[in-house]
């Protein structure tokens, strides 16, 4: 069955420095997603991104956050200058409708995570 | 305020019993969209079920079924005869029709299955 991966599954970075986290979403899926998990905390949307442009940000995704689509398979998450409070895990998604037509409402579905450390 | 709202932080049971876990919700569209994922200690993300705002059918599958009332805003998720393995965090969303993409997370509920 097809999955969401990401690399790495553990980042350990020192503040100020950039990192950038690499998703593959699931290959006919068209809406790719990155949300994040503090430690014992519920899970907060960051960014959305379709046809290769932000369509939905949170207040989260600040100047330091940026996503792109370098090629047809990978998707990644910036942060450029890594605070403490950026710890945390991060999560990729991606979704369609089997038809290939991504509406509101598909189920997403989420890789294993990024679990990122900043010192 | 919540868009999604689950009160019990930590439950725990005993192997065999049953366990609901509630998830209120909140939101002025009419179409709207409900979630339950699962995150084992492992830390993923496993999608267990996706209701839309139109159908109020109870959901059954396996030992997993959901109680979705439209009149209550609630979307309940029922556990029959638990099991060591369910022991994980439980996390309702909500996706509303209108406004975008975006998963709204419940805070999540810590089931605790004890042999």
């Amino acid at each position: 069955e097809p999955e969401v991966t990401q690399t790495p599954s553990h980042q350990v970075t020192q503040m100020g420095q950039e990192v950038i986290l690499r998703c593959v979403p699931i290959s006919n899926h068209l809406y790719f997603y990155w949300y994040r998990q503090i430690l014992g905390q519920k899970v907060e949307f960051l960014v959305s991104f379709y046809n290769n442009e932000i369509s939905e940000k949170s207040e989260i995704f600040d100047d330091q956050f940026s996503v792109e689509r370098p090629d047809g398979s990978n998707f990644t998450l910036k942060i450029r200058s890594t605070k403490l409070e950026d710890s945390a895990m991060y999560f990729c998604a991606s979704s369609t409708f089997p038809s290939g037509r991504a509406v509101k409402g598909d189920t997403q579905y989420f890789g294993p995570g990024t679990r990122l450390t900043v010192l | 305020a919540q868009k999604v709202t689950q009160a019990q932080t930590e439950i725990s049971v005993v192997e065999k019993e049953d366990v609901t876990l509630d998830c209120v919700y909140e939101t002025r569209d009419t179409t709207y969209y409900l979630f339950w994922y699962k995150q084992p200690p492992s830390g993923e993300l496993v999608f267990l079920i996706r209701r839309n705002s139109f159908d109020e059918q109870n959901e059954i599958s396996g030992r997993y079924s959901w109680n979705f009332q439209k009149s209550t805003s609630s979307f309940n998720f029922t556990i029959t005869a638990s099991q060591v393995v369910d022991s994980a965090v439980y996390f309702c969303a909500l996706s509303e029709g209108q406004t975008g993409n975006q998963f709204y997370f419940g805070t999540g509920t810590s089931l605790t299955v004890i042999p």
